[in-house]
């Protein structure tokens, strides 16, 4: 299975600003996925990165808010913009293996005040 | 529509007990199962799968699955359970390996006590 380095593992920000949240794999992938996980809540897709076109986001979601960036096959970006006290989450990044399902990385712990 | 649903919000089990999460799903092609295991503060972690062949999987951790389609089911089991289980588990299903969209169980919270 690939192996995830997901980075910051945790944060508190100020409403109003941004965060980038990095997601790095160790071995060329087609597609990186962003999950987020509300507190006490299952994992909600967030959008489907494929390296050299725009995102893909599921309901919900729209660029201006979350945009990402995929420059190449092992890497990529989740920012949440103008934050609020409603974007503390957990934020994950995914790839998805042959037979493997979903690898995840460690998540981003998200608290905005 | 497809649908993962855990029954059970949470779970406590004594150390050493028996564990049966239960796990059903609504899906309209041949699916893909999965079990995850999430720690506290920490990433998902994938405890098992099932894409065909035998229903009965074997995951790490000692965990095991059963897939039952005449129910729907894909329950995940363990037959003594570790203080170092208490975790938050999520049933996942999807369409195939490849497929980028997978729907998770809303997770069974698991307390160990002593």
């Amino acid at each position: 299975s690939a192996v995830i380095s997901q980075k910051p593992s945790r944060d508190i920000c100020q409403r109003g600003t941004s965060l980038t949240i990095q997601c790095q794999v160790d071995s060329q992938v087609t597609m990186m996925f962003w999950y987020r996980q509300q507190p006490g809540q299952s994992l909600t897709l967030i959008a489907t990165a494929n390296q050299g076109s725009e995102a893909t986001y599921e309901s919900g979601f729209v660029i201006d808010k979350f945009p990402i960036s995929r420059p190449n096959l092992t890497f990529s970006t989740l920012t949440v913009s103008n934050m609020s006290p409603e974007d503390s989450s957990i934020y994950l990044c995914s790839v998805m293996g042959y037979l493997d399902g979903y690898t995840f990385g460690s998540g981003t712990r998200l608290t905005v005040v | 529509a497809q649908s993962v649903t855990q029954p059970d919000i949470h779970i406590t089990v004594s150390e050493g007990a028996s564990l049966e999460l239960r796990c059903n799903y609504s899906y309209g092609a041949t699916p893909y199962l999965f079990w995850y295991v999430q720690s506290p503060g920490q990433g998902l972690q994938l405890l098992l799968k099932y894409f065909s062949g035998d229903t009965l999987v074997q995951g790490i951790k000692g965990f095991e699955a059963e897939f039952k389609r005449s129910q729907s089911s894909f329950n995940l089991r363990k037959p003594s359970v570790h203080w170092s289980d208490a975790a938050e588990y999520f049933c996942a299903v999807g369409a195939s390996n490849t497929g980028n969209q997978f729907y998770f169980g809303t997770g069974t919270s698991l307390t160990v006590i002593p």
